[in-house]
């Protein structure tokens, strides 16, 4: 079974530039995540979805960011435009709403280095 | 913000070594939940404590909570150099309660 997929693995832009990251979840996986992780630090919530419902997006900055999860499986995180401070690796998660308080699982991240 | 808290940052030991980390977090939990980051990778789900539990197994691993004091430890028995990654303790503040980790600890196992 595919574990979460995301891409692309790593991406480099100029400030002010679009980017946008794609993460498949794993099949029945009902609940997503976004986090973000700076260099040393653990991971930080910016989104977190049931199906297509975002129920938690206090932590994302939404002057600049934006996500969606058309038909509750696929999800697009997408940041416009992007600031030096951006840089960092956006992880996706995925869990079973069966088990809601369960362990989450992650994909391999998205390096953002912004110039 | 960041609920856990783990100790030390940074842990440096001989392979074979037993390696134990600390974890404190500062409100009461539903489960706390102990993962893996190899570097440049995902996280990976080690293990997951609820907080009417005390201890959990899992191979080499060994989870201890105190609620009374609001803390865990993760033990790795006869290391290896394949655990050489940063560890995450994370919480879950109640039901239906957003995930929050700690800012890792860095083990390194020399061979």
């Amino acid at each position: 079974e595919a574990g979460v997929v995301q891409s692309p693995r790593y991406k480099i832009i100029e400030k002010k530039q679009p980017v946008a990251f794609w993460c498949n979840p794993i099949s029945g996986h009902n609940t997503l995540y976004w986090y973000r992780q700076n260099l040393g630090q653990g991971p930080e919530l910016l989104i977190r979805y049931e199906n297509e419902e975002a129920v938690d997006d206090s932590q994302l900055p939404k002057d600049r960011f934006s996500a969606e999860r058309l038909k509750g499986v696929d999800s697009t995180l997408k940041i416009q435009p992007a600031e030096l401070g951006d840089s960092a690796v956006y992880l996706c998660a995925s869990s079973s709403s069966l088990v809601p308080t369960g362990e989450l699982f992650f994909g391999e991240g998205s390096r953002l280095t912004v110039l | 913000s960041q609920q856990g808290e783990e100790d030390p940052q940074a842990l440096s030991i001989q392979e074979g070594e037993n390696a134990t980390m600390n974890c404190s977090y500062k409100t009461s939990i539903n489960n706390l939940q102990w993962y893996r980051q190899n570097s440049g990778r995902g996280l990976v789900h080690l293990i997951l404590i609820r907080s009417n539990e005390r201890e959990k197994h899992s191979g080499r691993l060994r989870v201890t909570l105190d609620t009374s004091k609001k803390s865990s430890s993760l033990l790795i028995t006869a290391s290896r150099a394949a655990d050489t990654a940063s560890y995450f303790c994370a919480t879950v503040p109640g039901a239906n309660s957003k995930l929050t980790f700690g800012k890792g600890i860095t083990l390194s196992v020399r061979p």
